[in-house]
């Protein structure tokens, strides 16, 4: 089974707002990464975040890193239309390969 | 500094033909890792290879499916007698190092399988 799941499913937001979306995990991991995915389009990684760190930002992403609880979360602060993609969380846990979960679909509306 | 590389971008295969899908991983970067996603799923690991040798090919189904990283040209994945079930995109990435050393893996832009 993956390793990774993203909560929501989908998540629909006025442009301006920000946005939320979750992974929890299943094992202890090395390394969790967001990356995100424009319909049609391979995937770009956003930040990676590694199992002492607890928080991490770039631009106007955020990310938190609870081990205890086995998940991160992924902030989009002021949300821009161009940011609808689907974002998918990646984690390293077994070693040789990145476990991606099924993503969480954003869309904001202008 | 060109990125990861796939072609061809879209193919159209019939039931029982082969389909051959290439990846040239980014400059400098010796592993490879093949990703398959259906419509509206995420992305399931396939094969992870370094030049000349399969790392972990945990993710590839048993039959008609194989993959290659020669020590020259690009990395080979080959689906044989491809079944409806094959359609899909295929993603490769690459990285440096292997996955767990807190490196980044970069991905192509897919090839995206139809069988008819």
């Amino acid at each position: 089974s993956q390793q990774g799941e993203e909560d929501p499913q989908a998540l629909s937001i006025q442009e301006g707002e920000n946005a939320t979306m979750n992974c929890s995990y299943k094992t202890s991991i090395n390394n969790l990464q967001w990356y995100r995915q424009n319909s049609g389009r391979g995937l770009v990684h956003l930040i990676l975040i590694r199992s002492n760190e607890r928080e991490k930002h770039s631009g106007r992403l955020r990310v938190t890193l609870d081990t205890s609880k086995k998940s991160s979360s992924l902030l989009i602060t002021a949300s821009r239309a161009a940011d609808t993609a689907s974002y998918f969380c990646a984690t390293d846990a077994l070693g040789n390969q990145f476990y991606f979960g099924t993503g969480t679909s954003l869309t904001v509306i202008p | 500094n060109a990125g990861v590389m796939q072609n061809p971008r879209h193919l159209v295969r019939r039931r029982g033909q082969e389909a051959r899908l290439r990846c040239s991983p980014m400059k400098g970067h010796s592993h490879v890792y093949w990703y398959r996603q259906l419509p509206e799923e995420g992305l399931k690991f396939m094969v992870y290879l370094q030049k000349e040798n399969i790392i972990d090919e945990s993710g590839m189904p048993k039959e008609r499916f194989s993959a290659e990283f020669p020590k020259e040209g690009p990395s080979i994945l080959r689906i044989q007698q491809v079944v409806r079930g094959d359609s899909a995109a295929y993603f490769c990435a690459s990285s440096p190092w292997t996955a767990g050393t807190g490196n980044t893996i970069y991905f192509g832009e897919g090839s995206w399988l139809t069988v008819v």
